[in-house]
């Protein structure tokens, strides 16, 4: 079945390092692909998207790459804040776009 | 401009019992669908609506139900809550299917 899965459940990085958050997948159909951030309380939140015809794709701060030989995604968040600190997923959106399949999530802690 | 908006944030039902969940879409924004969050994991899908059609329907008992009004906006029902019912049910909106979701912070839902 599908699956969007995730390496590493959590991350402590430096504040003003980088981060690299890595996600694997397993249907070679999927299409679309979305990180989102969730922090404490509250949905996830939008932050970078992807779709299967491009290798990466560049936004405020953050990168996201896709390597579609091996399955794989990942986020870099550039000069990581004490404000990125949460759990952040990666998803996939196919199957007529009807629905978003998340994975398990990687928390990341940003150490002042 | 309101994102988008859930009620009530927490509650609190008894085993056997019903709950309905409500979810205000963004102004404009014709699609809605609804996840499951169990702690510690990611959003499962569970319903899409759009423009008042069910689109998509995640692996949920029949318990689960949902409908979507002539003003968009939509209600989850959950028929003899079990124990295994209890996480955070969010809501997100859409302007196109599939595309674009912004969620909102979710009803917490606890079952004892």
């Amino acid at each position: 079945g599908e699956s969007v899965g995730l390496h590493l459940p959590t991350l402590s990085v430096q504040e003003g390092d980088n981060s690299i958050i890595n996600c694997a997948y397993s249907n070679s159909a999927s299409d679309y692909f979305i990180w989102y951030k969730q922090e404490s309380g509250k949905g996830p939140q939008f932050i970078i998207d992807i779709r299967s015809n491009m290798d990466k794709r560049q936004g405020q701060r953050v990168t996201v790459l896709l390597n579609k030989t091996v399955k794989h995604l990942s986020l870099q968040i550039a000069a990581t804040q004490p404000g990125d600190s949460a759990v952040y997923f990666c998803a996939e959106n196919s199957g007529g776009y009807q629905k978003v399949t998340f994975g398990t999530g990687t928390k990341l802690q940003v150490i002042p | 401009d309101a994102g988008v908006t859930q009620s009530p944030t927490h509650l609190i039902k008894t085993r056997g019992q019903h709950v309905t969940l409500r979810c205000s879409p963004i102004s404009g924004h014709k699609s809605v669908s609804w996840y499951q969050q169990v702690l510690g994991q990611g959003p499962q899908f569970i319903f899409q609506y759009y423009e008042k059609e069910e689109r998509g329907r995640g692996n949920f008992p029949d318990r689960f139900s949902a409908r979507q009004f002539p003003n968009y906006s939509s209600e989850l029902n959950v028929n003899a809550l079990l124990l295994g019912d209890s996480a955070l049910y969010l809501c997100a909106s859409s302007l196109v299917e599939g595309i674009g979701y912004t969620f909102g912070s979710g009803t917490r839902l606890t079952v004892v």
